[in-house]
């Protein structure tokens, strides 16, 4: 079992739907990424959250730690919107909390 | 500020061939961490250097593969004797702290293909 779960491994929507992309781990962390990638494209950090909410724009991120879960929010979704969205989470561990463990990611396509 | 550059951003090399990889952080930054990601795959963690010292390469393979930081210039990743399981795609990314913070850099990624 991966230490990072995503789900849905793939999310379909309309243009102007508002999405939830969810993300659950196993492990303590010291914090919480998540990412964007575009097809081909490089890696974007949206957001790191070590706890609550934030909100840039259109994306929201949410995290419980003490459930071990955080969501990613897209409200009124765009077809530019359409990428990989992944989540990664860092180890609390002293030594080694530069590490990132990373989900497999969500394909997320919207359509016009 | 132009960001973490990767080159190149394709690479085809022939079964045996030497693959090199650079990655240039941002201005400023002295931390540099590789990660590949396997089709289909997650990311994952290869090596995290520091400016002429690698800090933790338990993510790198045992064999074939090298990481270096030099004083001057841009890490580099360098893979021996390429073989067609290392065909994917390899980012950099780099930050001013050891860890990645809310400033987390990332390049646009090599992608390797080995025929």
């Amino acid at each position: 079992k991966n230490e990072v779960e995503q789900s849905p491994q793939n999310l379909t929507a309309q243009e102007g739907e508002f999405i939830t992309i969810n993300c659950s781990y196993s492990v303590g962390i010291s914090a919480l990424h998540w990412l964007q990638q575009h097809p081909g494209g490089g890696i974007v950090s949206l957001f790191m959250l070590s706890s609550g909410k934030k909100k840039h724009g259109r994306l929201i991120a949410t995290i419980n730690i003490q459930e071990k879960h955080s969501s990613l929010h897209i409200t009124a979704s765009h077809p530019r919107d359409s990428a990989v969205y992944i989540c990664a989470v860092r180890s609390k561990s002293g030594g080694s909390n530069y590490k990132l463990t990373f989900g497999k990611g969500t394909l997320l396509t919207v359509n016009p | 500020n132009a960001g973490v550059m990767q080159n190149p951003r394709h690479l085809v090399r022939r079964r045996g061939q030497e693959a090199r990889l650079r990655c240039s952080p941002m201005k400023g930054h002295s931390h540099v961490y590789w990660y590949r990601q396997l089709p289909e795959e997650g990311l994952k963690f290869m090596v995290y250097l520091q400016k002429e010292n690698i800090i933790d390469e338990s993510g790198m393979p045992k064999e074939r593969f090298s990481a270096e930081f030099p004083k001057e210039g841009p890490s580099i990743l360098r893979i021996q004797q390429v073989v067609r399981g290392d065909s994917a795609a390899y980012f950099c990314a780099s930050s001013p702290r050891a860890r990645l913070g809310t400033e987390a850099f990332f390049g646009q990624g090599t992608r390797l293909t080995v025929v």
